[in-house]
């Protein structure tokens, strides 16, 4: 009954590959985040998406790129990962602007 | 743009103490306003919101925080602290009717308490 769900939850892995990550929400919202964590446990805003409009932070460099396949879904592709990458990427959801719902996280370590 | 300030990066207090974290925010127009809790190794949990109306709004386990429009903030409180409100804490804010707008996080209040 888990109302937004990431997998992996950890994710450990090289310099240079490329990995994603998977959210699925149940909750029938209409938008989805994905929100990066720092090491000083500072949260940012990467992408917010609803079926009519992607926002992307400028500051996210283009190796990152959202995906959603239906309304319930928007996964994280990254390119070319890099040591500075390493960090807990959480999804949300919502509607419209109200409250956001979390994921439980994805630890992803870069060696 | 919004931007969120927390005061207090890291509090401690003793189990019975009252508790009043402090959030300030920039911005514009009219916002919606947040705190989150993150318990150790755990996801975000909502723990109250303000949308409009009742300035002084409830949320769960006990919190309750009071906009103030004129002082942009929105301060979190709650009477008596048990253990297990130990927890990293986050106000955040996004620009009403904004659409697919992401929040705006504080940089996060640390609070450990004390038995």
């Amino acid at each position: 009954d888990t109302a937004v769900s990431q997998t992996p939850k950890y994710l450990v892995t090289q310099m240079g590959n490329d990995k994603s990550i998977k959210c699925e929400q149940n909750l029938g919202h209409d938008t989805m985040y994905w929100y990066k964590q720092d090491s000083k446990k500072f949260l940012k805003i990467m992408f917010s998406y609803n079926n009519k409009e992607l926002i992307i932070n400028e500051t996210v460099p283009n190796r990152f790129s959202p995906k959603s396949p239906d309304k319930a879904h928007l996964n994280l592709h990254i390119n070319s990962l890099e040591l500075g990458d390493s960090a807990v990427y959480f999804c949300a959801s919502s509607h419209k602007d109200r409250e956001q719902y979390f994921g439980p996280g994805t630890r992803l370590t870069v060696t | 743009a919004q931007s969120v300030s927390q005061h207090n990066h890291h509090v401690i207090l003793s189990e019975a103490a009252s508790l009043e974290l402090g959030c300030n925010y920039s911005y514009g127009g009219t916002v919606n306003l947040f705190w989150y809790v993150q318990y150790p190794g755990q996801h975000l949990q909502l723990l109250l919101k303000y949308f409009s109306g009742d300035p002084l709004v409830k949320g769960i386990k006990g919190f309750e925080a009071e906009f103030i429009k004129s002082k942009f903030s929105f301060n979190l409180r709650k009477p008596s602290v048990q253990w297990s409100d130990t927890a990293e804490y986050f106000c955040a804010v996004n620009a009403r009717g904004g659409g697919a707008d992401g929040l705006t996080f504080g940089k996060g209040t640390h609070l450990i308490i004390q038995p």
